[in-house]
């Protein structure tokens, strides 16, 4: 399988526990995008990378999100004490820097109680 | 300031007629629009876009079309059938930023 994939796709926390997400794109993209999408709204922009570069970031990515992508090829996006507000779907996306089209993973549900 | 909007939250069609779901837009400088369509805890996958030079874009049996003076482009399923329920979300192609996104989807479900 070449698509975009995601790890875990489930995980429960407890409240102010760290969780970490990894996302591994289609081989030959150079952009990674990370989305956040909750019940009833479309998914929301957090923040993307061209290779190793971080170069957006979402109002919505507070200080408690950190993604980083080392290698220009994975990334992952972890969450310090997470709040129950944090619950969502998380969602993992590439493309090429040239391309018009972004191809996501399946997605990493996050539930804390 | 959502610059691409989806005014109806959900739509249900019997099978075999005719799906239309609607997309507006604001941003005159939008040269492509991509239709994503997205099950339950699965993530979006991409359906099918439409380029500003043209109006009308076909695969199968979607069809979107564009119309740039109303700033609005609609996607049509026909015939529709029950593997087609599920959330349609419209884009604009700017993916990296916060302000030029998704829209809201509107929830499909086909009526065996």
């Amino acid at each position: 399988d070449t698509g975009v994939s995601q790890d875990p796709r489930h995980k429960i926390t407890k409240r102010g526990q760290n969780v970490t997400f990894r996302c591994d794109p289609i081989s030959e993209h150079n952009r990674l995008y990370w989305y956040r999408q909750t019940l009833g709204q479309g998914p929301e922009f957090l923040t993307y990378f061209q290779n190793e570069a971080q170069l957006e970031k979402s109002r919505l990515l507070s200080d408690r999100f950190s993604a980083e992508r080392p290698k220009g090829s994975f990334s992952t996006l972890e969450i310090q004490r997470t709040e129950q507000g944090d619950s969502a779907m998380y969602l993992c996306a590439s493309s090429l820097a040239s391309g018009n089209t972004i191809y996501f993973g399946e997605g990493s549900w996050l539930t804390v109680v | 300031d959502q610059q691409v909007k989806q005014n109806s939250p959900s739509l249900s069609v019997q099978e075999g007629r005719i799906s239309i779901l609607n997309c507006d837009y604001t941003n005159s400088m939008f040269d492509y629009f991509l239709w994503y369509k997205k099950y339950p805890a699965e993530g979006p996958t991409f359906l099918i876009s439409i380029s500003s030079i043209k109006d009308k874009n076909e695969d199968g049996r979607f069809t979107v079309f564009l119309n740039k003076s109303a700033k609005h482009l609609s996607l049509h399923i026909v015939p529709s059938q029950p593997g087609d329920s599920a959330v349609y979300f419209c884009a604009p192609p700017f993916f990296g930023n916060e302000k030029l996104t998704f829209g809201t989807g509107t929830r499909l479900t086909i009526i065996p």
